[in-house]
C-alpha cells in the first residue's frame, strides 16, 4: 500500500528566508501530487499540485519539486513570511485526484 | 473559486446521539465528495468517497452502518454519526473535486468540530 512521510515534522525559519518541506512516498505507480497548508481550526487549503509527468512546478511563491526517482517531492516557499506559519501536507494519488493518503504533516514556525 | 462550505463548525453532542453533518460546494457542481477525520495533531485519513446519486463507498476498517453518507444533489453531501460515543470525537472534513485556483482537484470545507460527551 501507499505510505507518505515527511522528513521533518517541525521546520522554524526566519522571516524573509527560504523555506523547504520534503516529503517521500513509497508507491511507484503514484501519478498525482499536491501539497495543502492547513491553519489551526480549519480544513486545508491548496497550494499547489504537479503531475508525474513534471518534475518542477511554480506557483506564487511556492515551487513543488518532484523527483519520482527516490519518490520524493518538495515544497519550496520563497520569503517566508509570517502567515505562511501553518501545517503543510503532502497528498499522493494514483490513478487521478481521488483517493488521496496524506502524509504526516510539517509544522511550519516562522519567527520575525 | 471551488468553495466548500461545512456545517455545523462545531457541534457537542450527549453519548447515543445522532448528528449530521453538511458539506457544501458554493460555486461548482462536484460529482465526488470526500469525507476525512482528522485527530489532533495528526494527519487526515480518509473515511469514504461519495458519488452523487450512488452509494459511498468506505475506506477499510470505517463503519458504514456507523457513518452514513448521502450525496442527494451535485452540490450536498451529508455526513450522520449515529449513535455517537465519545470516541467519535473529532474534527471531521470533507472536499470536493472541483475546478478552481487553476486545478482539478480536491477542495476542503472548513470542518466541524465533533464533541460527544
Amino acid at each position: 500500500g501507499e505510505s507518505v512521510g515527511l522528513h521533518l515534522p517541525t521546520l522554524s525559519v526566519q522571516e524573509g528566508d527560504n523555506s523547504i518541506i520534503n516529503c517521500a512516498y513509497s508507491n511507484s505507480a503514484s501519478d498525482y501530487f499536491i501539497w495543502y497548508k492547513q491553519e489551526s481550526g480549519k480544513g486545508p487549503q491548496f497550494i499547489i499540485d504537479i503531475r508525474s509527468n513534471m518534475d518542477k512546478r511554480q506557483g506564487q511563491r511556492v515551487t513543488v519539486l518532484l523527483n519520482k526517482t527516490v519518490k520524493h517531492l518538495s515544497l519550496q516557499i520563497a520569503a517566508t513570511q509570517p502567515g505562511d506559519s501553518a501545517v503543510y501536507f503532502c497528498a499522493v494519488g494514483a490513478g487521478g485526484y481521488n483517493k488521496l493518503i496524506f502524509g504526516a504533516g510539517t509544522r511550519l514556525a516562522v519567527h520575525p | 473559486g471551488a468553495v466548500v462550505s461545512q456545517h455545523p463548525s462545531w457541534v457537542i453532542c450527549k453519548s447515543g446521539t445522532s448528528v449530521k453533518i453538511e458539506c457544501r460546494s458554493l460555486d461548482f457542481q462536484a460529482t465526488t465528495m470526500f469525507w476525512y477525520r482528522q485527530f489532533p495533531k495528526q494527519s487526515l485519513m480518509l473515511m469514504a468517497t461519495s458519488n452523487e446519486g450512488s452509494k459511498a463507498t468506505y475506506e477499510q476498517g470505517v463503519e458504514k452502518d456507523k457513518f452514513l453518507i448521502n450525496h442527494a444533489s451535485l452540490t450536498l453531501s451529508t455526513l450522520t454519526v449515529t449513535s455517537a460515543h465519545p470516541e467519535d470525537s473529532s474534527f471531521y472534513i470533507c472536499s470536493a473535486r472541483g475546478w478552481g485556483q487553476g486545478a482539478d482537484t480536491q477542495y476542503f470545507g472548513p470542518g466541524t468540530r465533533l464533541t460527544v460527551l
